[in-house]
């Protein structure tokens, strides 16, 4: 049973760098039939679509949030990574990775998700 | 603002059948298979729909999805209490080359 589950600090400081990494275990990163993705959920509000890594590194992102953001994939490690620069309060949300798959465009399998809180 | 257009919220008694409509565009929905996913409060999203239409394995054959056009509806038969979530429809947008989601519904089974 294919699992994922995200790491990183909990609480980012205003202008830093907000950072997590994805594992994913029970399956292997380096696949051509998935990409694999980062979902957020401010407070109170819906899911967004922060972007997708493919094994090669190939990546597409959201256009709104393209210009910080930095996803990095290790294939060694079975790991993907999220990087968002110069966080605000905006960006406090529960951040979930997720599988993508590559026909159907969907997100089958998810991680349980962890709150990032960008407070001073 | 979402990409794609979903009611707030919908209700119904228990044991009725509810609809939720998502609507987008030819860029995404009009070109793209759609998804929904059933969210309850401090768990991952669940995928309910794939593809349009399809369940995975696991999921009841209570739940089923239709697309025509640029729109999509999940419809729900024999509601649950358990069935109270909040209910997302998504999809690829082929103009952004990103993956866009519907701004939730609240399903209530009063």
């Amino acid at each position: 049973q294919l699992q994922l589950q995200e790491s990183g600090p909990g609480l980012v400081k205003p202008s830093e760098t907000l950072s997590l990494t994805c594992t994913v275990s029970g399956g292997s990163i380096n696949s051509s039939d998935y990409y694999w993705g980062w979902i957020r959920q401010p407070p109170g509000k819906g899911l967004e679509y922060i972007g997708n890594i493919y094994y090669s590194g190939y990546t597409y992102y959201n256009p709104s949030l393209r210009s910080r953001v930095t996803i990095s994939i290790d294939t060694s490690k079975n790991q993907f990574s999220l990087k968002l620069s110069s966080a605000t309060a905006a960006d406090t949300a529960v951040y979930y990775c997720a599988r993508h798959r590559l026909g159907a465009r969907d997100f089958d399998y998810w991680g349980q998700g962890t709150l990032v809180t960008v407070s001073s | 603002q979402s990409v794609l257009t979903q009611p707030p919220s919908v209700s119904a008694a228990p044991g009725q059948k509810v609809t939720i409509s998502c609507s987008g565009s030819s860029s995404n929905i009009g070109d793209n298979y759609v998804s929904w996913y059933q969210h309850l409060p401090g768990t991952a999203p669940k995928l309910l729909i794939y593809d349009n239409n399809k369940r995975p394995s696991g999921i009841p054959d209570r739940f089923s999805g239709s697309k025509s056009g640029t729109s999509a509806t999940l419809g729900i038969t024999g509601l649950q209490t358990g069935d109270e979530a909040d209910y997302y429809c998504g999809t690829w947008d082929s103009s952004l080359s990103a993956g866009v989601f519907g701004g939730g519904t609240k399903l209530t089974v009063l």
